[in-house]
Protein backbone atom coordinates (compact mmCIF):
# COMPACT_ATOMS: atom_id res chain seq x y z
CA UNK A 1 0.00 0.00 0.00
CA UNK A 2 1.24 3.07 -0.80
CA UNK A 3 -0.88 4.80 1.85
CA UNK A 4 -2.11 8.81 1.30
CA UNK A 5 -0.35 9.70 -1.12
CA UNK A 6 -0.70 14.17 -2.29
CA UNK A 7 0.59 16.00 -5.30
CA UNK A 8 1.81 18.25 -5.90
CA UNK A 9 4.72 18.39 -3.21
CA UNK A 10 5.55 22.35 -3.58
CA UNK A 11 3.81 24.94 -4.90
CA UNK A 12 4.19 28.69 -5.95
CA UNK A 13 1.15 30.76 -6.66
CA UNK A 14 0.35 34.39 -7.67
CA UNK A 15 -2.46 36.56 -6.15
CA UNK A 16 -5.84 35.57 -7.94
CA UNK A 17 -4.44 32.27 -9.34
CA UNK A 18 -6.28 28.77 -8.93
CA UNK A 19 -4.95 25.34 -8.35
CA UNK A 20 -6.04 21.59 -7.08
CA UNK A 21 -3.90 20.00 -4.25
CA UNK A 22 -4.58 16.11 -4.81
CA UNK A 23 -4.99 13.55 -2.47
CA UNK A 24 -5.36 9.78 -2.68
CA UNK A 25 -5.40 7.01 -0.65
CA UNK A 26 -5.19 2.90 -0.95
CA UNK A 27 -6.49 2.46 2.04
CA UNK A 28 -10.38 1.71 1.26
CA UNK A 29 -10.97 4.62 3.89
CA UNK A 30 -13.91 5.92 4.20
CA UNK A 31 -13.20 9.16 6.13
CA UNK A 32 -10.44 11.56 4.49
CA UNK A 33 -9.64 14.88 5.92
CA UNK A 34 -7.98 18.20 4.76
CA UNK A 35 -5.61 19.84 7.21
CA UNK A 36 -3.87 23.38 7.12
CA UNK A 37 -0.55 24.09 9.28
CA UNK A 38 0.87 27.46 9.30
CA UNK A 39 4.49 27.55 10.68
CA UNK A 40 5.13 26.95 14.36
CA UNK A 41 1.40 25.93 14.88
CA UNK A 42 -1.07 23.10 14.86
CA UNK A 43 -3.18 21.51 12.66
CA UNK A 44 -6.57 23.46 11.37
CA UNK A 45 -9.17 21.32 9.44
CA UNK A 46 -10.56 22.85 6.59
CA UNK A 47 -12.52 20.49 5.41
CA UNK A 48 -13.54 16.94 5.66
CA UNK A 49 -15.53 14.19 3.80
CA UNK A 50 -16.97 10.40 5.79
CA UNK A 51 -17.35 8.86 2.46
CA UNK A 52 -17.66 9.12 -1.40
CA UNK A 53 -20.52 12.42 -2.28
CA UNK A 54 -20.54 13.23 1.44
CA UNK A 55 -18.22 16.40 2.44
CA UNK A 56 -18.66 18.82 5.07
CA UNK A 57 -16.85 21.91 6.57
CA UNK A 58 -14.09 22.10 9.24
CA UNK A 59 -12.72 25.17 11.25
CA UNK A 60 -11.32 27.21 8.39
CA UNK A 61 -13.34 26.05 5.15
CA UNK A 62 -13.59 30.08 3.47
CA UNK A 63 -11.75 30.25 0.48
CA UNK A 64 -11.78 26.38 -0.41
CA UNK A 65 -13.38 24.04 -1.88
CA UNK A 66 -13.44 19.91 -2.33
CA UNK A 67 -15.18 17.23 -3.66
CA UNK A 68 -15.05 13.25 -3.31
CA UNK A 69 -16.28 11.66 -6.30
CA UNK A 70 -14.64 8.12 -5.35
CA UNK A 71 -13.78 6.65 -1.99
CA UNK A 72 -9.64 6.94 -2.95
CA UNK A 73 -9.52 10.53 -4.29
CA UNK A 74 -10.10 14.27 -2.26
CA UNK A 75 -9.05 17.08 -3.91
CA UNK A 76 -8.80 20.70 -2.43
CA UNK A 77 -9.53 23.16 -4.94
CA UNK A 78 -8.46 27.05 -3.87
CA UNK A 79 -10.03 29.60 -5.65
CA UNK A 80 -8.62 33.19 -6.08
CA UNK A 81 -5.20 32.25 -3.80
CA UNK A 82 -4.80 34.87 -1.32
CA UNK A 83 -1.49 35.03 0.77
CA UNK A 84 -2.75 34.15 3.62
CA UNK A 85 -3.33 30.80 2.13
CA UNK A 86 -0.11 30.00 2.36
CA UNK A 87 0.72 27.06 4.54
CA UNK A 88 1.56 23.51 4.42
CA UNK A 89 -1.40 21.14 3.70
CA UNK A 90 -1.93 17.60 4.97
CA UNK A 91 -4.70 15.75 3.57
CA UNK A 92 -5.38 12.67 6.00
CA UNK A 93 -7.13 9.59 5.79
CA UNK A 94 -9.17 6.58 8.97
CA UNK A 95 -11.24 3.70 8.65
CA UNK A 96 -14.59 5.63 9.81
CA UNK A 97 -16.11 6.89 12.52
CA UNK A 98 -14.61 5.92 16.14
CA UNK A 99 -10.60 6.18 17.69
CA UNK A 100 -8.81 4.69 15.02
CA UNK A 101 -5.87 6.38 13.69
CA UNK A 102 -5.67 9.18 11.24
CA UNK A 103 -3.06 8.78 8.31
CA UNK A 104 -1.38 12.00 7.01
CA UNK A 105 0.15 12.08 3.75
CA UNK A 106 3.43 13.96 3.30
CA UNK A 107 1.87 17.32 3.05
CA UNK A 108 1.80 19.62 0.16
CA UNK A 109 4.13 23.36 0.78
CA UNK A 110 2.36 26.61 -0.80
CA UNK A 111 3.29 29.65 -0.99
CA UNK A 112 1.18 32.32 -2.40
CA UNK A 113 3.00 35.66 -3.48
CA UNK B 1 -16.17 24.31 20.62
CA UNK B 2 -13.29 22.13 22.32
CA UNK B 3 -9.97 23.70 22.97
CA UNK B 4 -6.44 22.38 23.64
CA UNK B 5 -3.74 24.07 24.88
CA UNK B 6 -0.17 22.49 24.51
CA UNK B 7 3.07 23.42 27.08
CA UNK B 8 5.92 23.16 26.73
CA UNK B 9 6.14 25.29 23.38
CA UNK B 10 9.97 24.58 23.04
CA UNK B 11 12.04 21.86 25.64
CA UNK B 12 15.36 20.77 25.70
CA UNK B 13 16.85 17.99 27.60
CA UNK B 14 20.25 16.03 27.77
CA UNK B 15 20.30 12.44 26.40
CA UNK B 16 19.11 10.37 28.59
CA UNK B 17 17.02 12.39 30.36
CA UNK B 18 13.04 12.52 30.71
CA UNK B 19 11.10 14.85 28.75
CA UNK B 20 7.14 15.68 29.68
CA UNK B 21 4.50 17.62 27.60
CA UNK B 22 1.38 18.65 29.02
CA UNK B 23 -2.00 19.22 27.56
CA UNK B 24 -5.84 20.26 29.06
CA UNK B 25 -8.82 19.70 26.92
CA UNK B 26 -11.80 22.14 27.21
CA UNK B 27 -14.80 19.43 25.98
CA UNK B 28 -15.77 16.79 28.47
CA UNK B 29 -16.83 14.89 25.99
CA UNK B 30 -13.77 14.43 24.52
CA UNK B 31 -12.89 10.40 24.53
CA UNK B 32 -9.81 9.92 22.37
CA UNK B 33 -6.16 11.57 22.77
CA UNK B 34 -3.91 10.80 20.38
CA UNK B 35 0.07 12.33 20.48
CA UNK B 36 1.97 12.45 17.19
CA UNK B 37 5.37 13.45 16.57
CA UNK B 38 6.27 15.75 13.41
CA UNK B 39 10.02 15.48 12.14
CA UNK B 40 11.27 18.57 10.26
CA UNK B 41 9.36 18.45 7.16
CA UNK B 42 8.07 15.44 7.61
CA UNK B 43 4.12 13.95 8.02
CA UNK B 44 2.44 13.49 11.28
CA UNK B 45 2.83 10.48 12.81
CA UNK B 46 0.97 8.70 15.41
CA UNK B 47 3.22 7.59 18.57
CA UNK B 48 0.68 6.83 21.22
CA UNK B 49 -2.70 7.53 21.73
CA UNK B 50 -5.52 6.61 25.02
CA UNK B 51 -9.21 6.02 25.85
CA UNK B 52 -11.34 7.94 27.99
CA UNK B 53 -11.74 4.83 30.33
CA UNK B 54 -7.68 4.31 30.50
CA UNK B 55 -5.47 6.44 32.69
CA UNK B 56 -2.19 5.58 31.78
CA UNK B 57 -0.98 3.54 28.80
CA UNK B 58 2.89 2.84 28.30
CA UNK B 59 4.93 1.64 24.95
CA UNK B 60 8.53 1.13 25.47
CA UNK B 61 9.89 4.35 26.20
CA UNK B 62 6.84 6.47 25.89
CA UNK B 63 4.08 6.37 28.12
CA UNK B 64 0.47 8.82 28.63
CA UNK B 65 -1.36 9.53 31.32
CA UNK B 66 -5.09 11.06 31.51
CA UNK B 67 -6.94 12.73 34.12
CA UNK B 68 -10.29 13.33 33.12
CA UNK B 69 -11.07 14.90 35.83
CA UNK B 70 -8.74 17.64 35.60
CA UNK B 71 -9.16 17.26 31.73
CA UNK B 72 -5.26 16.98 30.92
CA UNK B 73 -2.55 14.26 29.54
CA UNK B 74 0.46 14.25 29.52
CA UNK B 75 3.57 12.76 27.47
CA UNK B 76 6.23 11.26 29.01
CA UNK B 77 9.15 10.01 27.23
CA UNK B 78 12.44 8.57 29.17
CA UNK B 79 16.03 7.96 28.70
CA UNK B 80 15.66 10.41 25.57
CA UNK B 81 17.56 10.20 22.44
CA UNK B 82 18.55 12.70 19.92
CA UNK B 83 16.13 10.88 17.43
CA UNK B 84 13.45 11.71 19.61
CA UNK B 85 14.06 15.48 18.67
CA UNK B 86 10.81 16.82 16.63
CA UNK B 87 7.79 18.51 17.11
CA UNK B 88 4.89 16.34 19.29
CA UNK B 89 1.52 17.46 19.31
CA UNK B 90 -1.25 15.89 21.26
CA UNK B 91 -4.73 16.07 20.44
CA UNK B 92 -8.00 15.74 21.81
CA UNK B 93 -11.25 14.04 19.93
CA UNK B 94 -15.03 13.36 19.99
CA UNK B 95 -17.69 12.30 17.87
CA UNK B 96 -19.71 15.80 16.71
CA UNK B 97 -22.35 16.22 14.21
CA UNK B 98 -21.73 12.20 13.38
CA UNK B 99 -17.72 12.15 12.41
CA UNK B 100 -14.91 12.01 14.82
CA UNK B 101 -13.86 15.63 15.50
CA UNK B 102 -10.51 16.11 16.24
CA UNK B 103 -8.28 18.97 18.00
CA UNK B 104 -4.93 19.78 18.41
CA UNK B 105 -2.84 21.28 20.52
CA UNK B 106 -0.16 23.98 18.82
CA UNK B 107 2.67 21.70 19.46
CA UNK B 108 5.75 21.13 21.63
CA UNK B 109 9.45 21.11 19.98
CA UNK B 110 11.48 18.75 21.48
CA UNK B 111 15.16 19.32 21.25
CA UNK B 112 17.52 16.40 22.62
CA UNK B 113 21.19 17.35 23.22
CA UNK B 114 23.37 14.78 22.73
Amino acid sequence: NAGVTQTPKFRILKIGQSMTLQCTQDMNHNYMYWYRQDPGMGLKLIYYSVGAGITDKGEVPNGYNVSRSTTEDFPLRLELAAPSQTSVYFCASKVGQGTDTQYFGPGTRLTVL
Amino acid sequence: GENVEQHPSTLSVQEGDSAVIKCTYSDSASNYFPWYKQELGKRPQLIIDIRSNVGEKKDQRIAVTLNKTAKHFSLHITETQPEDSAVYFCAASKVSGGYQKVTFGTGTKLQVIP
